[in-house]
């Protein structure tokens, strides 16, 4: 079993609807990465947080350290945001390395 | 400001050569971390250096290897090229602390044939 784990693996909707990725992990952590990458390979982080709730435009993120379980919403979708997200755990266990998840793919159709 | 940059964004070698790879962090970032990225075990933790020192290492074999400069420019080397080193290697960088923001550079994709 990844020690993060990441669902769905694959995720199609319609343009406008409310997205949820979810990302579970094992590890103490000392803080999550959520991260975007589209076709090509660039990755750009969306959030880094330890508790709580994070915002930016029609992203959030939260994260509940007694369950072990972080989400990533997307309010009314578009299809700019098709791509990868990866969630990536920073282990309090393995001297701070990062442990990634295996990623969501999301297809936003418009 | 400009952002992390690597070099070079394409390369193919053959088996047993050797390759280096660059990293250009944000300036006044002084933590630089690798990665590797392949369709079956997805990304992958390498190493990352603080201030010319080796901070973290993951559970690469020790053909990998990497360096850090003075100016916080960081590369990484693997020798012994084997098929399966064929990836895509991403390099981030923040300013210092361990939870810092990363930032990525678009990525080395190297082929092994």
């Amino acid at each position: 079993k990844n020690e993060v784990e990441q669902s769905p693996q694959n995720l199609t909707a319609q343009e406008g609807e409310f997205i949820t990725i979810n990302c579970s992990y094992s590890v103490g952590i000392s803080a999550l990465h959520w991260l975007q990458q589209h076709p090509g390979g660039g990755i750009v982080s969306l959030f880094m947080l330890s508790s709580g709730k994070k915002k930016h435009g029609r992203l959030i993120a939260t994260i509940n350290i007694q369950e072990k379980h972080s989400s990533l919403h997307i309010t009314a979708s578009h299809p700019r945001d098709s791509a990868v997200y990866i969630c990536a755990a920073l282990s309090m266990n393995r001297d701070d390395k990062i442990i990634f998840g295996k990623g969501t793919r999301l297809h936003i159709l418009p | 400001k400009a952002g992390v940059t690597q070099t070079p964004r394409y390369l193919i070698k053959t088996r047993g050569q050797q390759v280096t790879l660059s990293c250009s962090p944000i300036s006044g970032h002084r933590s630089v971390s690798w990665y590797q990225q392949t369709p079956g075990q997805g990304l992958q933790f390498l190493f990352e250096y603080f201030s010319e020192t080796q901070r973290n290492k993951g559970n690469f074999p020790g053909r990998f290897s990497g360096r850090q400069f003075s100016n916080s420019r960081s590369e990484m080397n693997v020798s012994t090229l084997e098929l399966g080193d064929s990836a895509l290697y991403l390099c981030a960088s923040r300013r210092g602390g361990s939870t810092g923001e990363l930032f990525f550079g678009e990525g080395s994709r190297l082929t092994v044939l």
